[in-house]
């Protein structure tokens, strides 16, 4: 699986947007690219996924550029609750052997 | 729609004993896998199992050993417990191996080992 690079932590105001950027250089052709945010002792819960351009849901906004090289979760206004931690993961979503692969997550801190 | 259960939420055991934990998967939920997170790091992958038979495995040893039942519930057992082993166990389910609506994942079992 493409391996992703993240900001190991963020910190934020309460009411702000809050983008947080990851780079998977080696992504591949059949490779979606998803987001999940954990909360302590909590499992990881899944945010949004998409495979280019741009998807909205309720809760947050995925942008990923022409080349996929990179992509970026933009969390609008955020609050206290979504103090978390927060993973990008890459691979075929068709694929059912192959493992979710979680690196370290960034860790976002929203202050009052 | 019932999410993914795990039971205990807490546990201790002693180095050398054998631990069962448990997990019942999302209704509708075919597909189990099991993960190991340690304090500070990301889900590390332990295996999978789809219908009954495990059909992927990260590297644990074999002391880590699952089974799955026909209502695709779940069991993850550890063997000659080490310190090391202390960790959440986070169990995912999904349908038919795909993800296209994500995993769905428990609570977690803390263990720790003493």
């Amino acid at each position: 699986l493409a391996k992703t690079t993240q900001p190991i932590s963020m910190d934020s105001y309460e009411g702000q947007e809050v983008n947080i950027t990851c780079s998977h250089n080696n992504i591949a052709t059949n490779d979606y690219i998803t987001w999940y945010q954990q909360f302590p002792s909590q499992g990881p819960r899944f945010i949004i996924q998409g495979y280019k351009t741009k998807v909205t849901n309720e809760v947050a906004s995925l942008f990923i550029p022409a080349d996929r090289k990179s992509s970026t979760l933009s969390l609008p206004r955020v609050s206290l609750s979504d103090t978390a931690v927060y993973y990008c993961l890459v691979g075929d979503r068709n694929s059912g052997n192959t493992p979710l692969v979680f690196g370290k997550g960034t860790r976002l801190s929203v202050i009052a | 729609e019932t999410g993914v259960t795990q039971s205990p939420t807490h546990l201790i055991k002693t180095r050398g004993q054998q631990v069962t934990l448990r997990c019942s998967s999302q209704s509708g939920h075919n597909t189990v896998s099991w993960y190991q997170q340690a304090l500070g790091q990301g889900p590390q992958f332990i295996f999978q199992y789809y219908r009954e038979e495990e059909n992927g495995r990260g590297n644990f040893p074999p002391r880590f050993s699952g089974l799955q039942f026909p209502n695709y519930s779940s069991e993850l057992n550890v063997n000659a417990l080490e310190l090391d082993d202390s960790a959440l166990y986070l169990c995912a389910s999904s349908q038919d191996r795909d993800r296209v609506y994500g995993y769905t994942f428990g609570s977690g079992t803390r263990l720790t080992v003493v």
